[in-house]
Parts: C-alpha cells; structure tokens; sequence
C-alpha cells in the first residue's frame, strides 16, 4: 500500500520568506509527527497531532514554526521568515493509534535556506 | 525524561564478520525500543521493536537486538555484515505510560561494511 508521502522533495528559498511542507500520512493512522534532522544531528521532534486532540507544539524551535492537519489527515508545516538555521531535512511520520505501533517516515523534504 | 545513547558515531566491519551497534537508554518504567535504518536520500526505515515478552528480538533484513533491563541496553546486531548494510542507525525509545508520543531518538550511528 501507499506510505507517508511528502512534498517537495527538494526546497531551495531565499532568507527571510515563508515556506509550506506538506505531509500524506499513511490511510487510517491518526497520529502525525513532524521530525527535523539537521547536518551531524539526530532527529529532532517539532510537533504530534493525535486523533482530534490538540497538537502537541513542544518541539517547535520558535515562533515562526508552525503546523496543521486538515481532516485528520494532510499535514502543513510552515516555517515563516525563514533563517539559514532552518535549513535541514524535515521528515513527517505517521502511525496507528496505539502506543506499541512504530512509526512509519515519509522520504523527507531538504529545505536549503540560501 | 526519556533518553537514548547510541555511544559510537562510527562502526567500521569487515563484511561477512558479526556487527554490533549499541544502544542504551533512559526511561522510567517499562520501555518500548525500536531501532530505525536510514540509507543515503531516504527517509527512515523501520528494523525491529521491543515492546514485551522475548528479550531477543528478530527483524528485517536479518537484523536481531536484545533486550538487557538491567544493563538498559538496547543492542543491534547482525551475523554476518553485508556491504550493503552501510547506513545511518537510530535507535528510539517511548515511554507507553506517555501514549503514543513521539519516539526519543539517539544521535545515530554510521556503520561502514568494507567489502
């Protein structure tokens, strides 16, 4: 079957502007997280939505990160005023409701901030 | 708080020798393990979990880990190493008194089979 899906591939922007990552999650699983992996670092985590409950923002770095899921469903991180420290690879994961179900990762964007 | 050390940033093998990449972590009650592969370009790719019973656990690619509580250990290993098994390593650790919260990983380790 189809698995997490994420768009661009690829994002190249100027300093300063607003860029949008989207996020297909895998058919059914209600939870959604959003992972950045910076050069030389591990995985750092940004933001979990849980069924209709309300997100967990704790990871967000600043304020110009944000997220949403529509429908529970498609997920868009959007990072405004980019900053050349945004640049990373952004990975979207999703998984099943329970706790004990792993967490299945989308390809990744690598956002570039020139 | 939940933590992960994966205390080496390199493993070197020669290919067809047993390879190991170590893992241990922190948490305060009973703990779901996972271990994470991720090739060049990719994203992450599920290996193997823990989460009850046996403490030798067995998952793809003929990959295993073991469980060790009182060491809070968390190994991967494989028999015998492939070329192709070269790739970045994560393990992770949840807590399941937390609900299904988002996976603590470690740094990664990089594993280099030389041919």
């Amino acid at each position: 079957g189809a698995g997490v899906s994420q768009s661009p591939s690829n994002k190249v922007t100027e300093k300063g502007k607003d860029v949008e990552l989207r996020c297909d999650p895998i058919s059914g699983h209600t939870a959604l997280y959003w992972y950045r992996q910076s050069l030389g670092q591990g995985l750092e985590f940004l933001i979990y939505f849980q069924g209709n409950s309300a997100p967990d923002k704790s990871g967000l770095p600043s304020d110009r990160f944000s997220a949403e899921r529509t429908g529970g469903s498609v997920s868009t991180l959007t990072i405004q005023r980019t900053q050349q420290e945004d640049s990373a690879v952004y990975l979207c994961a999703s998984s099943p409701s329970r706790e004990s179900y792993e967490q299945y990762f989308g390809p990744g964007t690598r956002l570039t901030v020139t | 708080a939940q933590s992960v050390a994966q205390p080496e940033d390199q493993v070197n093998v020669a290919e067809g020798n047993p390879l190991t990449v170590k893992c241990t972590y922190s948490v305060s009650g009973n703990p779901y393990l996972f271990w994470y592969v991720q090739y060049p370009n990719r994203g992450l790719q599920f290996l193997l979990k823990y989460i009850t019973g046996d403490n030798l656990v067995k998952g793809s690619y003929g990959f295993e880990a073991e469980f060790n509580k009182s060491q809070t250990s968390f190994h991967l290993k494989k028999p015998s190493a492939l070329v192709s098994d070269s790739a970045l390593y994560f393990c992770a650790v949840r807590d399941p008194r937390g609900g299904n919260t988002p996976l603590v990983f470690g740094k990664g380790t990089r594993l280099s089979v030389i041919a």
